[in-house]
């Protein structure tokens, strides 16, 4: 079974500061997708960005990006230029590419709590 | 386009009671997953529907149990509710696009707050 693990349950940062988040996870297949999601106070999970593993390149979605180490199986994700609208709850996620038997079910980590100073 | 709605936002509940929460696929979404999502944690799967067939079920026992009907949306059953029940069920659709391969992202309702007393 796959596991997420993000080893940061609280961060801070400075508006307009630089942020790092941090997500490893653990599988055996070779095909999957990982994810960031954002969780705000009003509960709604939103997509931030995603990342196919088969992909070298590192994904990016505006002041978003993600360091994909994929021999390390490490999916961090960097916010340029924090807002305070960047304040949520982060969630990373996997799921498989193959999603016959198991459905195309996500795997989640705990979470991290980002909160923007001014 | 629509987005992911779930009914209701939230609801209270006693122990042993039976509830029904639901969901409304994004325009164009044939799948839907649900998860329970507990105080501080992350989401757990608990199902997925496809073509009105469940596809794919998470670590839950069978008093969790689900329906999607023909327009796409979807109920979550949940029957003999216990306090451990409590937490945000969240609903997320998808589109699966048969042998042409399924679209990975996921996108989610606003959820469902249950209190089971």
């Amino acid at each position: 079974a796959q596991t997420v693990t993000q080893s940061q349950p609280e961060m801070s940062v400075q508006e307009a500061e630089t942020v790092t988040l941090s997500c490893t996870y653990d599988t055996s297949e070779s095909d999957y997708y990982l994810f960031w999601y954002k969780q705000p106070p009003s509960r709604q999970m939103i997509l931030v960005i995603r990342q196919e593993a088969y992909k070298q390149q590192n994904a990016t979605e505006n002041r978003f990006s993600v360091n994909f180490q994929k021999a390390a199986k490490s999916f961090s994700l960097k916010i340029s230029d924090s807002q305070l609208g960047d304040a949520a709850m982060y969630f990373c996620a996997y799921r498989s590419a193959g999603g016959e038997t198991s459905g195309s079910r996500l795997t989640f980590g705990e979470g991290t709590q980002l909160t923007v100073n001014p | 386009e629509t987005g992911v709605t779930q009914s209701p936002t939230h609801l209270i509940k006693t122990r042993g009671q039976q509830v029904t929460l639901r969901c409304s696929s994004q325009s164009g979404h044939n799948t839907v997953s649900w998860y329970q999502q507990a105080l501080g944690q992350g989401p757990q799967f608990i199902f997925q529907y496809y073509r009105e067939e469940e596809n794919g079920r998470g670590n839950f026992p069978p008093r969790f149990s689900g329906l999607q009907f023909p327009n796409y949306s979807s109920e979550l059953n949940v029957n003999a509710l216990e306090l451990d029940d409590s937490a945000l069920y969240l609903c997320a659709s998808s589109l699966d696009l048969g042998l042409a391969g399924v679209e990975e992202t996921q996108y989610f309702g606003p959820g469902t707050r249950l209190l089971v007393l």
